[in-house]
């Protein structure tokens, strides 16, 4: 597609229930990046993959997330056990050259999660 | 990345020059600025990118400062939907962008 396509746009579901969140990156970049953003702050890292590399997952804020991205293309984030804290915005990016960053990374929309 | 420090917000007349002041005075020299803007409710978007050179693209010019410890962006003509948080990024070396809270900038008719 011509950007990067996030699914569902928008998620309300039980605190303790498992979401699972998908990002649709731009056909052949490499790199793909979480991020989520809490109501009226910045951007928060969370997990990075770069090819066929070991991801980067320094960002992940504890075990109940998790991240995959399978054939070097679509990547899911799942939350178990969801909490009130998860509420945010999980943002999606990817870039066609990822040490560097030189070309710039494309986000999606997001996907606003909402936890009750 | 290193540290950058931005006005909390801004207010710029609908076709005037907005200038958007960032400090990054403990960057590396491998280091590049970014910048990216937010646009209520949407994904960032990324804006221009430079190391020590002033750099110009269609949406906006960068203006590093010789010793790279600020820089600035400019809009040469704001309209209202520049309208955005802008944030100001110094670092990508190791290909994570770390962003602050940026600047509110308003663009006013």
């Amino acid at each position: 597609g011509a950007g990067v396509s996030q699914s569902p746009s928008n998620k309300v579901t039980e605190k303790g229930k498992d979401v699972e969140l998908r990002c649709d990156p731009i056909s052949g970049h490499t790199a793909l990046y979480w991020y989520r953003q809490s109501l009226g702050q910045g951007l928060e890292f969370l997990i990075y993959f770069q090819g066929n590399s070991a991801p980067d997952k320094s960002g992940l804020p504890s075990d109940r997330f998790s991240a995959e991205r399978t054939g070097g293309s679509v990547s899911t984030l799942t939350i178990q056990r969801t909490q009130q804290e998860d509420s945010a915005v999980y943002l999606c990016a990817s870039s066609a050259q990822g040490p560097q960053v030189d070309y710039g990374y494309t986000f999606g929309s997001g996907t606003r999660l909402t936890v009750v | 990345d290193a540290k950058t420090t931005q006005p909390t917000s801004m207010d710029c007349a609908e076709g005037r020059a907005a200038n958007l002041p960032c400090n990054h005075s403990t960057i590396s020299g491998n280091e590049y600025v970014y910048w990216y803007r937010q646009i209520h409710s949407q994904g960032p978007q990324y804006i221009i990118h430079g190391l020590k050179n002033n750099e110009t693209n269609e949406m906006a010019s960068l203006i590093i400062t010789e010793d790279r410890k600020s820089s600035t962006l400019i809009l040469p003509h704001a309209t209202l939907r520049d309208t955005a948080v802008y944030y100001c990024i110094a670092g990508g070396s190791n290909y994570k962008l770390t962003f602050g809270k940026g600047t509110l900038l308003t663009v006013n008719p």
